[in-house]
């Protein structure tokens, strides 16, 4: 079956530093790939999306490509603040419809 | 619009009381899910509607949990007898069609069983 996974957190960086969150799939067929992030109290909220092999979905100034070779879509961004501290996860959604989440990662900005 | 709307957003009960929790996805959406996340089991898929109907309640843990949506603008999720095992937060999430889109999730009910 379909899975998802994320590299195990917390990851704790300063402000401005550079982020990369790492996340591997299994799918049949040609899932779309997400990035949810959950902020404290919160319910998740897409932060961004690609559907085909090679688009890179940003938000944010957050970005990841679809790495089919790879079977990745790994989160980056360039300059981490403070209000990024979130839990982050990586889903895909193929044809069996049923969405798979990773495990979460969490990251911790520090001033 | 209004997002997945879930209630209530707090439950504190007793170990053997009946739970029940509410949700109100986005109007239109066909597809509902309930989710459960705990820090040791992460997010788990429990069960899932398409039009109303139940597709796969395999992520039911067990006999005492039971889900409903009787129209398309409403949904529950009820346990009983509760346990302190059950004590997590309790997500309900919808989506537009069938395919690979992405889900609208509600900001969660968060249930303590003492």
């Amino acid at each position: 079956g379909d899975s998802v996974t994320q590299m195990e957190g917390p990851v704790t960086l300063s402000e401005e530093a550079f982020l990369t969150i790492n996340c591997t799939y299994t799918a049949t067929g040609y899932p779309s790939l997400f990035w949810y992030v959950q902020y404290p109290g919160e319910g998740l909220q897409l932060l961004l999306k690609a559907t085909k092999a090679d688009d890179k979905g940003s938000n944010k100034g957050f970005e990841a490509t679809y790495r089919k070779e790879t079977t990745s879509f790994h989160l980056e961004k360039g300059s981490v603040q403070v209000s990024d501290s979130a839990v982050y996860f990586c889903a895909l959604r193929g044809g069996s419809y049923i969405p798979t989440f990773g495990r979460g990662t969490s990251l911790i900005v520090h001033p | 619009d209004a997002g997945v709307i879930q209630s209530p957003r707090h439950e504190v009960t007793e170990m053997g009381q009946e739970v029940t929790l509410r949700c109100k996805p986005i109007s239109g959406h066909d597809y509902l899910f309930w989710y459960r996340q705990t820090m040791m089991r992460g997010l788990e898929l429990l069960i899932y509607f398409n039009n109303n109907v139940p597709i796969d309640d395999s992520g039911m843990p067990e006999d005492r949990f039971s889900a409903k949506m009787p129209n398309a603008s409403f949904s529950t999720l009820k346990i009983q007898p509760s346990e302190p095992r059950d004590s997590a937060v309790y997500f309900c999430a919808s989506s537009l069609g069938a395919g690979t889109g992405e889900l609208f999730f509600g900001e969660g009910s968060r249930l303590t069983v003492l």
